[in-house]
């Protein structure tokens, strides 16, 4: 059976803090690891990963793939209050077509 | 704009009774996917389609059916064997194997 995890669950943070967002994978015909984030309602995509050990970056964010380990890392640096969300972590099984998604981590940004 | 509809937003289902949730999309994405989001978990993953006129069940399928007749249409419903159907239902669809863009979701209570 395919698994996700992720931690910690929950992180409180003050704004201007780094954060690193942590998420292990045991999935079948593996192809991909893909970061969303959820505010509200819609979770939207933040990253997909194929290739162990090149990080990806948009703005502040970044994240990285350690296929041998199993993991990757979703980094903040610099947080904002807007970054306060659920951030949600999948793995994608190519032959079923279909991801695993983590519990997500809570991330609450104080100012 | 293109994107995924939910509806309804809110839906209310008495006992033993059959509710329907909408889900269209104009992404002409192959694929289209039902998730179920209780309080502090992730997505769990009720039935999957790849193409019109199939569909996979997911982890959580029982008390759930679905339909693919036209590429744009997924709708779920939830049956009155579905015991505890109180919960956060989000709709998803993608290209083969590409991250998934989500609708804003439908939240069913029971009366």
């Amino acid at each position: 059976e395919d698994k996700v995890v992720q931690s910690p669950l929950s992180l409180v943070v003050h704004e201007g803090d780094t954060v690193t967002l942590n998420c292990s994978y045991e999935v079948t015909n593996f192809r991909s690891l893909l970061w969303y984030k959820q505010e509200k309602k819609a979770p939207t995509f933040l990253f997909m990963l194929t290739s162990s050990g090149i990080e990806k970056k948009s703005g502040r964010l970044s994240s990285i793939l350690d296929k041998k380990e199993l993991f990757s890392i979703l980094n903040i640096t610099a947080t904002q209050t807007g970054d306060s969300a659920i951030y949600l972590c999948a793995a994608h099984n190519t032959n079923a077509g279909k991801s695993t998604f983590g519990d997500g981590t809570t991330l609450t940004v104080k100012p | 704009d293109g994107g995924i509809t939910q509806s309804p937003k809110y839906l209310f289902r008495k006992e033993g009774q059959n509710v329907t949730l909408s889900c269209e999309q104009n992404l002409n994405h192959d694929a289209m996917y039902w998730y179920r989001q209780d309080p502090g978990q992730g997505l769990r993953l009720i039935y999957y389609s790849q193409i019109v006129n199939d569909f996979q069940k997911g982890d959580i399928a029982e008390g759930y059916s679905v339909s693919r007749e036209k590429k744009e249409s997924f709708p779920l419903t939830v049956t009155s064997a579905q015991k505890n159907p109180t919960a956060f239902y989000l709709c998803a669809s993608s290209l083969l194997n590409q991250p998934q863009h989500f609708g804003d979701g439908t939240r069913l209570s029971i009366l």
